[in-house]
């Protein structure tokens, strides 16, 4: 089946430190694995994805790790600012379908 | 910027009534799907809509439907409305079925009293 596993549920950091959140997944047909961050009031935005053919993506602050034999694949965030504060889902595709973690609340202190 | 348009923003509903949300998906994109998204947890797909027609359906009874018009538009319909259905309804819009590429609207905040 097809099940999405997300830690931490919440994570504090102060400002300038990284943030790093971890998801599993259990469906083996995921190819496609995109990372939302979601603002108060808002819809989820994509701020970054990542391919199964791929082990590493890097977008300025935000980096992705995937490991498809251990089918699990990590947001890494550095020098976190207070605009990072958000909540952060992670998804993975299977057949234009995405399924969701639970979501993780990170909280930036100046 | 021509993002996705979602509305009502907000919409209160008597169990047992009946609702139906509206989107518009961003200019350039002709798939849309429907997540709900209750309190402190992830969207849940509900369907998706490619050429008119329901091409994929998540773990959603028959009170949920939807429709797509020809200029790619959608609505989502729920029946018999259940506290439980209290959420947020977030509309998804795409070029293609694939799960690559989408934006999502701000959403509908449904509540049922």
């Amino acid at each position: 089946g097809e099940n999405v596993e997300q830690h931490p549920s919440t994570l504090s950091v102060q400002e300038g430190d990284s943030a790093v959140i971890k998801c599993t997944y259990s469906d083996s047909a995921s190819n496609y694995f995109p990372w939302y961050k979601q603002e108060l009031g808002k819809g989820p935005q994509l701020i970054i994805d990542i391919r199964s053919n791929v082990g590493e993506k890097k977008d300025q602050r935000i980096a992705v790790t995937l490991n498809k034999t251990a089918k699990h694949f990590s947001l890494h965030i550095t020098e976190t600012q207070p605009e990072d504060s958000a909540v952060y889902f992670c998804a993975t595709d299977s057949w234009g379908k995405l399924q969701f973690g639970a979501g993780t609340q990170v909280v930036v202190t100046p | 910027d021509a993002g996705v348009t979602q509305s009502p923003t907000h919409l209160i509903k008597t169990r047992g009534q009946q609702v139906t949300l509206r989107c518009s998906p961003k200019s350039g994109h002709d798939t849309v799907s429907w997540y709900q998204q209750a309190l402190g947890q992830g969207p849940q797909f509900i369907f998706q809509y490619y050429e008119e027609e329901e091409r994929q359906r998540g773990n959603f009874p028959d009170r949920f439907s939807g429709h797509q018009f020809p200029n790619y538009s959608s609505e989502l319909n729920v029946n018999a409305l259940l506290l439980g259905d209290s959420a947020l309804y977030l509309c998804a819009s795409s070029l293609g079925t694939g799960g690559y590429g989408y934006t999502f609207g701000s959403g509908t905040r449904l509540t049922v009293v």
